[in-house]
């Protein structure tokens, strides 16, 4: 079983959709959570991060992470052509990070 | 606050040559780590520096080498060149060492021939 798990996609959405993305992990050492956004040629960035279980919301972001299943997700509200990109989740705990293959959204205007 | 910086951003080269890759983190972090990525596989991890020292290792043969200098930049080296160390070449730095908010650079594209 890999330590990651994240459907690559790609996913195609209409413009003002809601937009659902997530991860399964099996490393029960993993204590922060991370979505990264990567635009084509650009490295990824730091879109949220969030520690232990629970919900964080940042504008159009939720991030939400269920430890006791070892799932993570990411909702993308009122979905806009400029968040078409490449989603990756990471998570991080005891010295070890790890990242998903990443996820591609496309939002369609 | 100037990002993480690599150069240089696109360099092709033919199998059996040798690269050295740069990376300039963001100022005042020390830690410095390298992905590979690639379609197939996704963001692998190479190695992470901190205080001019290797702290952690992924699972990449010997050709692939790294070094930090005092000034917290690294370098990365590739020997011996194959089609398929063919990628995205990623760093990102982080204040201290295992930080969880990794900052990446744009990435140097790897191409070999």
């Amino acid at each position: 079983q890999k330590e990651v798990e994240q459907d690559p996609g790609p996913l195609s959405v209409p413009e003002g959709a809601i937009v659902s993305l997530n991860c399964t992990y099996s490393n029960s050492a993993f204590q922060y959570f991370m979505w990264y956004r990567q635009y084509s040629r650009k490295g990824p960035e730091l879109l949220m991060y969030t520690y232990s279980s629970g919900n964080k919301e940042d504008g159009r972001f939720t991030a939400q992470v269920d430890k006791s299943s070892k799932y993570i997700s990411l909702f993308i509200r009122d979905s806009q052509p400029s968040d078409s990109a490449t989603y990756l989740c990471a998570m991080s705990g005891n010295n070890r990070l790890a990242f998903g293959k990443g996820n591609q959204v496309v939002v369609i205007p | 606050k100037a990002g993480v910086t690599q150069t240089p951003r696109y360099l092709i080269k033919t199998r059996g040559q040798q690269v050295t890759l740069s990376c300039s983190p963001i100022s005042g972090h020390r830690s410095v780590s390298w992905y590979q990525q690639t379609p197939g596989q996704g963001l692998q991890f190479l190695f992470e520096y901190f205080s001019e020292t290797q702290r952690n290792k992924g699972n990449f043969p010997g050709r692939f080498s790294g070094r930090q200098f005092s000034n917290s930049r690294s370098e990365m080296n590739v020997s011996t060149l194959e089609l398929g160390d063919s990628a995205l070449y990623l760093c990102a730095s982080t204040l201290g060492q295992g930080g969880y908010e990794q900052y990446f650079g744009p990435g140097t594209r790897l191409t070999v021939t």
